[in-house]
């Protein structure tokens, strides 16, 4: 099915760990979104690149690292992981970054750091 | 700043029940409306979403929501739920060039038989 695939589904980190979170869009759309969610919180905006060849901080950027590898693929990488970052992770995609799209979210990483 | 306020965390209702899920936005600029359902461990799912023109909006899976400008409200209502409606519902705001959009904390949505 058509869509946002995540890998992995499940992680489990030790402190100081590094680990890359994959997301691939088969839709065609232009931009693409890393969420975390946690308890109480909503969704929190890591990152977000609003067309291939761009990158942007969001509202919650410390701690990680993007890659807009092509107009399908946009990565997450967590250089040295710290307890604080045990969230569940989403990717997600838009036609555009404007004009109300709405966004399509992937099924999400569940990501534990000890 | 945008801001978007859910204001019951969770909603517990009898099958067969209405319900009415609120959600309350500040704003300086227009904004499109969003509300998104996720079910258990899955990803979040577009229910519908308020551009401009008809206040009432209609979605998937029979919800319903009502943009209310004075009130800066945007609730979200299905006149009967099914146990299958059990799940976490996102009501989400951006301003009209789209490129912030901000989530609310969510509200869990129970519904008994």
């Amino acid at each position: 099915n058509a869509g946002v695939t995540q890998t992995p589904k499940f992680q489990v980190l030790k402190t100081g760990q590094s680990m890359t979170l994959q997301c691939a869009q088969d839709m065609n759309h232009n931009s693409m979104y890393w969420y975390r969610q946690d308890p109480g919180m909503g969704l929190r905006l890591i990152y977000y690149s609003a067309s291939e060849g761009t990158t942007d901080k969001g509202e919650v950027p410390n701690g990680y690292n993007v890659s807009r590898l092509n107009k399908r693929e946009f990565s997450l990488r967590l250089e040295s992981a710290a307890p604080s970052q045990t969230s569940v992770y989403f990717c997600a995609s838009s036609e555009s970054r404007g004009e109300g799209y709405g966004y399509t979210f992937g099924s999400g990483t569940r990501l534990t750091v000890v | 700043a945008q801001s978007v306020t859910q204001l019951d965390s969770q909603v517990p209702v009898f099958e067969e029940a209405p319900v009415e899920l609120r959600c309350n936005y500040s704003s300086s600029v227009s904004v499109y409306l969003f509300w998104y359902v996720q079910y258990p461990n899955q990803g979040l799912q577009l229910l519908l979403k308020y551009l401009s023109g008809s206040t009432l909006v209609k979605g998937i899976n029979g919800f319903e929501a009502e943009f209310n400008k004075s009130q800066t409200s945007f609730h979200l209502r299905k006149p009967s739920v099914h146990i299958s409606d059990t799940a976490e519902y996102f009501c989400a705001v951006s301003n009209t060039g789209g490129f912030k959009t901000i989530f609310g904390a969510g509200t869990r949505l129970f519904v008994k038989a």
